[in-house]
């Protein structure tokens, strides 16, 4: 089974830093790699998809890289609505499997 | 509207079963690979199961392989996940997901809270 390793599991930044959050997968998974951003009591929501595709309506300031092992996602530019825990998520084999999820909160 | 609504979710006992159902609208739910993904309460994601669109393939965890099973209705635009043999570690808030054909989930339900308890 492929593990997903996120770093850091928490991150405190101010409106308008930029925001790096990283995955590792435990071993090749080409491109096959996602990112959801998840709000207190509300489902995940696609932001990223096969490593580096926006989801339609993601604003641009989200984006995201990498293949193989080692992806990352970045966020510009913080806005107030961008604290959410972000997951990431490999789907090149089953069974799929998510990070541990990252909380970025104001600081 | 895409929408995906899940129910069935209660508490039960443990070595209990329990059916979830999610019911699709606003897209051609057969052209679609659906899952299952759930959260314990104050924990991350973790996927369960999946089902390709005919309903020919299956795939599961390994935490919930033979006790869990996966299908799906198409003509009732429904899927359904078939819990049985209930452990605690089972408690989780259970989401269905439409997967966008990229694998990735880009519609997701609001979830249906298990709560496997004596």
């Amino acid at each position: 089974d492929i593990q997903m390793t996120q770093s850091p599991s928490s991150l405190s930044a101010s409106v308008g830093d930029r925001v790096t959050i990283t995955c590792r997968a435990s071993q090749s998974i080409s491109s096959h790699l996602n990112w959801y951003q998840q709000k207190p009591g509300k489902a995940p929501k696609l932001l990223i998809y096969a490593a580096s595709s926006l989801q339609s309506g993601v604003p641009s300031r989200f984006s995201g890289s990498g293949s193989g092992t080692d992806f990352t996602l970045t966020i510009s530019s913080l806005q107030p609505e961008d604290f959410a825990t972000y997951y990431c998520h490999q789907s090149y084999s089953t069974p799929q499997s998510f990070g541990q999820g990252t909380k970025l909160e104001i600081k | 509207e895409v929408q995906l609504v899940e129910s069935g979710g209660v508490v039960v006992q443990p070595g209990g079963s329990l059916r979830l159902s999610c019911a699709a609208s606003g897209f051609t739910f057969d052209d679609y690979t659906m899952h299952w993904v759930r959260q314990a309460p104050e924990k991350g994601l973790e996927w369960v199961s999946l089902i390709t669109w005919d309903g020919g393939s299956t795939y599961y965890a390994d935490s919930v392989k033979g006790r869990f099973t996966i299908s799906r209705d198409n003509s009732k635009n429904s899927l359904y996940l078939q819990m049985n043999s209930l452990r605690t570690e089972d408690t989780a808030l259970y989401y269905c997901a439409k997967d966008l054909g990229y694998r990735a989930f880009d519609i997701w339900g609001q979830g249906t809270m298990v709560t496997v308890s004596s």
